[in-house]
């Protein structure tokens, strides 16, 4: 079946450090989404079919179809970035796929 | 724009109950979903429904049911609580199915199990 790797597993930055978050997919995507999760929180959405690169902030999305990956960048992290980003894939029957996320955890 | 909201926010029961979710939208989304989040095992899809009296069962839709009342609500039972069972539920919204639609979320529903 369609997975979804995401690392690294977790991640400890200084405030003002530099995060890339990698998503990597076993079947070919026309679609994507990178979701936001703070400890007990909902998921909220960073970017829904992020194509090429898109930025939103200091979040930068780069998706390469071919490839089969899709990375998310933030810049200058502060301590409030902390928490769990999570990718995800729509499969067969239209449900989302979700990788198991990056803890991210920035110390001030 | 739109909101999802869950009740009851926190959810406390004993082995063996029966016990009932609600979700609510008001994106006038078509599809609606139930997800279960455990530590360590990511978010699985429990149930969907693609429209008002739909229902289409997930991977892990052995132990629940649902229902689609309305367009706008859709609530999910947990037929038998199993003891010591821990987990967040999270309703979803898209306007159409999956990967066609972005997928928001409700603020979940945390369930502890006695």
């Amino acid at each position: 079946g369609q997975q979804v790797q995401q690392s690294p597993a977790s991640l400890v930055l200084q405030e003002g450090e530099n995060a890339e978050l990698q998503c990597n997919f076993s079947t070919s995507l026309n679609s994507m989404q990178w979701f936001y999760q703070r400890p007990g929180g909902s998921l909220v959405s960073l970017f829904y079919n992020p194509s090429g690169t898109k930025h939103s902030g200091r979040l930068t999305s780069t998706t390469v179809i071919k490839e089969r990956r899709s990375s998310l960048h933030i810049s200058s992290s502060q301590t409030t970035d902390s928490g769990t980003y999570l990718c995800a894939l729509p499969g067969n029957t239209g449900k989302l796929i979700f990788g198991l996320g990056t803890t991210l955890q920035v110390q001030p | 724009g739109g909101i999802i909201t869950q009740t009851p926010k926190f959810l406390i029961g004993q082995e063996g109950q029966k016990l009932t979710l609600k979700c609510q939208q008001n994106f006038n989304h078509d599809t609606m979903y139930w997800y279960r989040q455990d530590s360590g095992k990511g978010l699985r899809l429990i149930y969907y429904s693609i429209t008002e009296n739909d229902l289409q069962k997930g991977d892990l839709s052995e132990g629940y049911d649902a229902s689609r009342e309305k367009k706008s609500s859709f609530s999910l039972t947990v037929t038998s609580a199993q003891k010591n069972e821990m987990a967040v539920f999270l309703c979803a919204s898209s306007k159409g199915l999956g990967g066609r639609a972005e997928q928001f979320f409700g603020p979940g529903t945390r369930l502890t199990v006695l």
